[in-house]
């Protein structure tokens, strides 16, 4: 059972460049999320899906898009990468229902945009 | 202002000691708060959840929430160098995945 599973791990891009990053759950979760984590700063949200077809924005959403490919896989394209977008960003996923479920994170994806 | 704010620290302890941990907030909205634990380089896992106000043990953590005050606390006893880790508070209006989170608290627990 691998959870939440992120590809790539790390990632050098220039300025400009267009790239998605990937990220699918083995755990039948309707919910999922996609966070970027910044020094001093916590986890952001910036979109996440509260069930497959369902997309929305969250905190900090503005250079990035979205596809709820299925319901497992949920993944985060940047257009035109800026230097502002250097982050690592973690997916994770949670079950929907009427009370409080865990969300699950995965390992993460360092970018790098020079 | 952020919504919730947490001392980055970093914390350095010897083992054996208390830790505690704190973040306080602003939106009274927060009903579900938790406590994340990140290793070098790896996601964030889950270390406690607490509903409302109330107080949590497990084990050598105890999470406290005093939604008066918009104070949450985690304490770590007989705190072990494997604790040495960044420690996330975390919450949200709402029972799923859209949190906000801390900062985050590097802590050391030197042996």
């Amino acid at each position: 059972n691998a959870g939440v599973t992120q590809t790539p791990k790390f990632q050098v891009l220039k300025t400009g460049q267009s790239m998605t990053l990937q990220c699918a759950q083995d755990m039948n979760h309707n919910s999922m999320y996609w966070y970027r984590q910044d020094p001093g700063m916590g986890l952001r949200l910036i979109y996440y899906s509260a069930s497959e077809g369902t997309t929305d924005k969250g905190e900090v959403p503005n250079g990035y898009n979205v596809s709820r490919l299925n319901k497992r896989e949920f993944s985060l394209r940047l257009e035109s990468a800026a230097p502002s977008q250097t982050s690592v960003y973690f997916c994770a996923s949670s079950e929907a229902g009427t009370g409080w479920t865990e969300a699950f994170f995965g390992q993460g994806t360092r970018l790098t945009v020079v | 202002q952020k919504e919730v704010e947490q001392d980055p620290g970093p914390l350095s302890v010897p083992e054996g000691a208390i830790v505690s941990l704190n973040c306080t907030y602003s939106n009274s909205a927060f009903q579900y708060f938790m406590w994340y634990r990140q290793y070098s380089r790896k996601g964030p896992e889950l270390l406690m959840y607490t509903y409302s106000s109330g107080n949590k043990e497990d084990g050598r953590f105890t999470a406290q929430v005093d939604k008066s005050s918009k104070y949450i606390s985690l304490f770590i006893r007989d705190s072990q160098p494997s604790d040495s880790a960044t420690y996330l508070c975390a919450m949200s209006p709402y029972s799923n995945g859209k949190l906000t989170f801390g900062q985050g608290t590097i802590l050391t627990v030197h042996p």
